[in-house]
């Protein structure tokens, strides 16, 4: 099956500071999902990026299919930003989603 | 619209007892989805329906496991006996397919603890 790889596992910020997750997929996808998973458990819907660019306010993410790559970027990092990111991929049209091991993010006030 | 609804949020259970997990999907998507979530797998796919009927159950760990979607509206995760190795967090997601794309939005889950 796919494979995907997400980098750093661990990551302590400074609030205010800006970071840069990484996603690599082994293969071609039809669709990229960035999820931010709260204290609380909760899986928050962040991107649909299969492909390009796309921002929301403090979060932007980039997807390079050819490549096999998402970056998904935080400026002016907050506390509340606290969390893990995962990164999903799904092969086929509207078939499994393939989670990554998450990036577990901390942002220190 | 209310998202993903799941209940019970929490459930507590002896080994052997049987376990029903619901989900309330987004009204008008037409795919739902059971995913598992453990410290040691992460989050693994359980079985998929579309229009209320599987697709894959290829993820279901065994055949104490079982799902059900009866209508549009409404499916069931059901584990009957239950054992402390299926504790766990259980999430249900649904998409609606456009023909362009199908973002996959998730309920709170249910944490499932066997003792």
């Amino acid at each position: 099956g796919i494979q995907v790889e997400q980098s750093p596992p661990d990551l302590i910020l400074q609030e205010g500071a800006n970071s840069t997750l990484r996603c690599n997929f082994s293969d071609s996808v039809n669709n990229l999902q960035w999820f931010h998973q709260n204290p609380w458990g909760q899986l928050i819907n962040l991107f649909y990026i299969p492909s390009g660019t796309k921002q929301n306010g403090r979060l932007s993410a980039t997807t390079v299919a050819t490549e096999r790559y998402s970056l998904l970027y935080i400026s002016s990092s907050q506390t509340t930003d606290s969390g893990v990111y995962f990164c999903a991929v799904e092969k086929e049209a509207n078939s499994k989603l393939t989670f990554g091991k998450g990036i577990t993010l901390s942002v220190r006030p | 619209d209310a998202g993903v609804i799941q209940s019970p949020r929490h459930e507590v259970t002896e080994m052997g007892q049987e376990v029903t997990l619901r989900c309330k999907p987004i009204s008008g998507h037409d795919y739902l989805f059971w995913y598992r979530q453990t410290m040691m797998r992460g989050l693994e796919l359980l079985i998929y329906f579309n229009n209320n009927v599987p697709i894959d159950d290829s993820g279901m760990p065994e055949d104490r496991f079982s799902a059900k979607m009866p209508n549009a509206s409404f499916s069931t995760l059901k584990i009957q006996p239950s054992e402390p190795r299926d504790s766990a967090v259980y999430f249900c997601a649904s998409s609606l397919w456009t023909g362009l794309f199908g973002e996959q939005f998730f309920g709170p889950g249910t944490r499932l603890t066997v003792l």
